[in-house]
């Protein structure tokens, strides 16, 4: 049963420290994504791989790290620089190199108190 | 500076009638436009797409329309359905670049 997962779902961190958002996909595809939606703005870009052990910036990566060490998975850290690190976190994945649809996790809600 | 704008934050429409959602791009090297909808707490689901080669694509109750000169792009639901009640997001992306940006979403209410 292919898909992409983002685990955990809720997720409760104190401020100051990392925290690391899982994403794992079996599809087999090239592309991988994350995006943070905030109330009223949107799904907004962090950071997208098009291939292993490569990744781009987004429009809003300060604060934010990722890593590509196998297709399958793209984990995020939100590290203790990123001032407003509470929000809904989302992964998403498609094939590389031709326009095709993203199919997305079901996302992780972060909380930092 | 949003790439992609969704401008409509709500729209309401009776069941029956037909809902546009519209979205606007700045980016000219943007060639692949999807819409997705949402639920809360939820990952988006993918609903239809269309290429920057085509002005036009059908799939079901859903057609989108891209005027490629004017950087806009709209979805038109026909027949609206208490069931298509949900956030719509516009996203558009590049070959090149392989980036994909939404805008901020649409909140479709469709009334019995």
């Amino acid at each position: 049963d292919g898909g992409i997962t983002q685990s955990p779902k809720y997720l409760f961190r104190k401020e100051g420290q990392n925290v690391t958002l899982s994403c794992e996909q079996n599809l087999n595809h090239d592309a991988m994504y994350w995006y943070r939606q905030d109330p009223g703005q949107g799904l907004r870009l962090i950071y997208y791989s098009q291939i292993v052990n490569d990744f781009q910036k987004g429009d809003i990566a300060e604060g934010y790290s990722v890593s590509r060490e196998k297709k399958e998975s793209f984990p995020l850290t939100v590290t203790s620089a990123q001032k407003n690190p509470t929000a809904f976190y989302l992964c998403a994945s498609r094939t590389g190199g031709t326009n095709t649809e993203a199919f997305f996790g079901q996302g992780t809600r972060l909380t930092v108190v | 500076d949003q790439q992609v704008k969704q401008n409509s934050p709500s729209l309401s429409v009776q069941e029956g009638r037909i809902s546009i959602l519209n979205c606007d791009y700045t980016n000219s090297m943007f060639d692949y436009f999807l819409w997705y909808k949402k639920y809360p707490a939820e990952g988006p689901t993918f609903l239809i797409s269309i290429s920057s080669i085509k002005d036009k694509n059908e799939d079901g109750r859903f057609t989108v329309f891209l005027n490629k000169s004017a950087k806009h792009l709209s979805l038109h639901i026909v027949p609206s359905q208490p069931g298509d009640s949900a956030v719509y997001f516009c996203a558009a992306s590049s070959y090149n670049n392989n980036d994909m940006r939404f805008g901020a979403g649409t909140r479709l209410t469709v009334k019995p």
